[in-house]
């Protein structure tokens, strides 16, 4: 079964602290994103990737980085963070081709207090 | 550009009732329309998907959903909820992003209790 693991499960940070999200997934899928998850905002794209050491941005990319080292894992970096930052992050992988195209497979959520 | 809205931020209905969900969208071509379900300290779950033919598509545990091009919407419908359908309802709409890789964009999302 398609799966997609994130770590922490939760974390605590202090302002101007540097944060690494990550995301491993075992579903054989090129391209990989990273949600952010706000109450009332639904969820929105901060970056994603199609390919290995690639990223590309979403729409609110700014004050987070991305990291891509292989296929599978697909990191999200907050240099500084700050408490607008605070907020539940989903990391999905999908395929573009077969049945299950274009269909997202989401991970657990991280959710990040800064503090 | 794309975009979704889902105007009920909670629905509550009681368990053996009929449900509707609402999701209108806006899109300058037929999109692709997905309903996921986020069950508590959950991520979000596919129930359906929509791509083009029949405007009814049937989903997990009886979930169904009607595409309607004159509505622009993609509403959400169960026949009898259960108290664990209790959970986040959101619509999303796909669309290519940057010339590659599938962009989901999300409704604000409709919390659905069901009361026993």
């Amino acid at each position: 079964e398609a799966a997609v693991t994130q770590s922490p499960r939760s974390k605590v940070a202090v302002t101007g602290g540097k944060v690494t999200l990550s995301c491993h997934q075992t579903n054989n899928h090129d391209y990989m994103y990273w949600y952010r998850q706000d109450t009332g905002h639904g969820l929105r794209l901060i970056h994603y990737s199609y390919v290995a050491d690639s990223t590309e941005k979403g729409d609110i990319p700014d004050g987070y980085k991305a990291s891509r080292p292989s296929q599978e894992n697909f990191s999200l970096i907050l240099e500084l963070a700050s408490l607008s930052q605070t907020a539940v992050y989903f990391c999905a992988s999908s395929d573009l081709g077969g049945p299950s195209a274009e269909t997202l497979y989401f991970g657990s959520g991280t959710r990040l207090t800064v503090l | 550009a794309q975009s979704v809205t889902q105007p009920d931020a909670r629905v509550t209905v009681s368990e053996g009732a009929s449900l509707q969900l609402r999701c209108k969208y806006s899109s300058s071509v037929t999109p692709y329309l997905f309903w996921y379900v986020q069950y508590p300290r959950q991520g979000l779950q596919l129930l359906l998907k929509y791509y083009s033919g029949d405007p009814v598509v049937q989903g997990v545990n009886g979930f169904e959903a009607e595409f309607s091009k004159s509505n622009s919407s993609f509403h959400l419908r169960k026949a009898s909820v259960h108290w664990s359908d209790s959970a986040v309802y959101f619509c999303a709409v796909s669309m290519r992003y940057g010339g590659s890789g599938n962009k989901l964009i999300f409704g604000t999302g409709t919390l659905l209790s069901v009361k026993p």
